[in-house]
């Protein structure tokens, strides 16, 4: 089945303890991108990778690493979370740049 | 900021159709329009999507108007299933995607 995993589902963390989200596809995608989405602010996009080894910055990027070592694997990387960074995150991929976005079930991430 | 501008609310009666405008009134003209929708808190789900003439699927119609500014996205009848937050998007900025806070759409019975 097509589809976009992410992991973990929930996690609850302290400040400044490392920790990174995982995101996989299985749909040979080239373009992968993560958001974060809190209340009244809509989906706004942390950092995105047209292709292995080729990320940029979204419009939210302060506070997060990516990396794009491998075609189906996008992870998100907090090196020191912050309270600030308490959101819902999602990861989509799609085949190309625009095209259409197949999205993750969602990581709902607290920062304590 | 978003590249699209939807009302951040709409109700629409069961069984009736749904229309849900979107102005996108600085598209180039390669850029296609989709719409997204998200349920509660699950990820967004594509719809569909179109660049100068009206597309239909199993799940929604699209109408471009000929200047391609705005865009009516059709549900045309509509459930309590539809309830729901929707995007739509235009490619810009490079590879950039901005979704804006979408509409809001209300199913009531």
């Amino acid at each position: 089945e097509a589809q976009v995993t992410q992991n973990p589902r929930y996690l609850i963390t302290v400040t400044g303890k490392k920790l990174t989200v995982t995101c996989s596809q299985n749909m040979n995608h080239e373009y992968m991108s993560w958001y974060r989405q809190d209340p009244g602010l809509g989906l706004r996009q942390i950092y995105y990778s047209m292709n292995v080894e080729v990320t940029d910055k979204g419009d939210v990027p302060e506070g997060y690493k990516v990396s794009r070592k491998e075609k189906r694997n996008f992870p998100l990387i907090l090196e020191s979370p912050s309270p600030n960074q308490t959101s819902l995150y999602f990861c989509a991929s799609s085949f190309r740049t625009a095209e259409k976005l197949f999205f993750g079930s969602g990581t709902q991430l607290s920062v304590l | 900021d978003a590249k699209t501008t939807q009302p951040p609310s709409m109700d629409c009666a069961e069984g009736r159709a749904a229309n849900l405008p979107c102005n996108h009134s600085t598209i180039s003209g390669n850029e296609y329009v989709y719409w997204y929708r998200q349920i509660h808190s699950q990820g967004p789900q594509y719809i569909i999507h179109g660049l100068k003439n009206n597309e239909t699927n199993e799940m929604a119609s699209l109408i471009i108007t000929e200047d391609r500014k705005s865009s009516t996205l059709i549900l045309p009848h509509a459930t309590l299933r539809d309830t729901a937050v929707y995007y739509c998007i235009v490619r810009v900025r490079g590879d950039k995607i901005i979704f804006g806070k979408g509409t809001r759409l209300h199913i009531l019975p």
